[in-house]
């Protein structure tokens, strides 16, 4: 059975640093993976997927990159700002089945 | 505007009552999906459904029905059997589950207090 987990669950850092978010994942044989965002009492936001046959995405100041092989994705955010500040998900769909999420990891940007 | 609506915002339940919690999509998507919020436990699959008129059980779906009688709609039903039913319930979709490009939108959710 698939099994996701991020680590840290939360972080927190200064405005304008660059940070990982990281994730794996126990079953490498995946279809894609997708990377959220959720603000608190809301709705998660796709951020990013990354299909099996790629390595990486980018939009604006987020990179995801995947490495199926050992079972690891991570998030580059570059420049954080405080509107960052927000719970980051990552999921995986392995086959005809729905996603399996991780926790999340909860960031907060500190102006 | 495309996206997924989720109605009511927020929700109140007496206790033994059922309750229904909307979900609709525009997206043309074949799958829809509910999930359960719970602090500190991250998300859990209830119902999912891949196309109209077929649906399957989640991780926990005791104490939940579901119907997708439409494409758009894939409204869930909290009975009197769900002894918790306190919490954040999020619909989302997907063109259909087996395809890598398959790219999984939600709504906004609706949270459900038992009073």
């Amino acid at each position: 059975k698939q099994e996701v987990t991020q680590i840290p669950a939360a972080l927190s850092v200064p405005e304008g640093e660059n940070l990982v978010l990281n994730c794996s994942f126990t079953d490498s044989a995946i279809y894609n993976l997708q990377w959220f965002r959720q603000d608190p009492g809301k709705g998660l936001t796709s951020l990013l997927l990354i299909q099996s046959s790629q390595r990486e995405q980018t939009s604006g100041r987020l990179n995801a990159s995947l490495d199926k092989s050992s079972g690891r994705s991570t998030l580059y955010i570059a420049a954080s700002q405080p509107g960052d500040s927000a719970t980051y998900l990552c999921a995986v769909r392995s086959g005809n089945t729905p996603l399996v999420f991780g926790k999340g990891t909860r960031l907060s940007v500190i102006a | 505007d495309g996206g997924i609506t989720q109605s009511p915002k927020y929700l109140f339940r007496k206790e033994g009552q059922n309750v229904t919690l909307s979900c609709e999509q525009n997206l043309n998507h074949d799958a829809m999906y509910w999930y359960r919020q719970d602090p500190g436990q991250g998300l859990r699959l209830i119902y999912y459904s891949q196309i109209v008129n077929d649906f399957q059980k989640g991780d926990i779906a005791e104490g939940y029905s579901v119907s997708r009688e439409k494409k758009e709609s894939f409204p869930l039903t909290v009975t009197s059997a769900q002894k918790n039913p306190t919490a954040f319930y999020l619909c989302a979709s997907s063109i259909s589950s087996g395809h890598s490009y398959n790219e999984q939108f939600f709504g906004p959710g609706t949270r459900l207090t038992v009073l």
